[in-house]
């Protein structure tokens, strides 16, 4: 059983305003990663890390940071939201090689900015 | 460019065989995985294929030839519950995975 948690599940902010995505994940797993997925299209990677301090930026990194400074935690951050970041944000963790480059997805976080 | 490529929509009949398509074109090849979204939920784990052939897992069969860059995954004896989006994703040659758009598999009773 994956144990990976994301807070909020649901958010709706005005245009503007600073928000952070909470994501957890007690496997002890190294590699994190944020995806954005719209209705009906493809995951996009955001950003991802590979261990404590380690942060690296995806295909759609823009306007949003993440941080690493625990294993098992990796928020990301929105410093001014705007109406095009409505999406859903999924986080997920992975342990490593082989089969284990299996990523264990967090339930998701739907954001809208109005 | 990257890309993968996998049928929008498929409608099957509760009970029968269905085999959903993915082609793809990625910067090197580190293995190709099948995920389960149902609507509104995340992803959940269903294959990895890393060696041509197939693999099978109960219902769920994962087929991988990497000289034609394809790969299906299979199901049989739909249920209803099988409602749900099939996503297929390669690992590219720095380790990280190239998503399709999905296929939403609709069941009828």
């Amino acid at each position: 059983e994956a144990d990976i948690y994301q807070t909020p599940r649901y958010l709706v902010i005005g245009t503007g305003k600073k928000i952070t995505l909470e994501c957890s994940q007690t496997m002890g797993h190294d590699k994190m990663y944020w995806y954005q997925q719209d209705p009906g299209m493809e995951l996009h990677l955001i950003h991802y890390s590979y261990g404590v301090n380690s942060t690296e930026k995806g295909d759609l990194s823009s306007e949003s940071t993440v941080s690493r400074i625990r294993t098992e935690h990796f928020p990301l951050t929105l410093e001014s939201a705007r109406p095009s970041h409505t999406s859903q944000y999924l986080c997920a963790s992975s342990e490593g090689g082989g089969e284990t480059y299996e990523q264990y997805f967090g339930p998701g976080t739907r954001l809208t900015v109005t | 460019g990257q890309n993968i490529d996998q049928p929008t929509e498929m409608t099957a009949t509760e009970g029968a065989i269905v085999q959903i398509n993915c082609t793809y074109q990625t910067s090197g090849f580190n293995g190709l995985f099948w995920y389960q979204q149902h609507a509104g939920e995340a992803p959940t784990f269903l294959s990895y294929n890393v060696l041509d052939g197939l693999e099978e897992k109960g219902r769920f069969s994962s087929f991988l030839s990497r000289s034609k860059g394809y790969s299906y995954l299979l199901l049989k004896e739909l249920q209803m519950k099988d409602s749900a989006s099939y996503l297929c994703a390669v690992m590219d040659s720095n380790y990280q995975l190239i998503w399709g758009a999905g296929t939403k598999l609709i069941i009828k009773p």
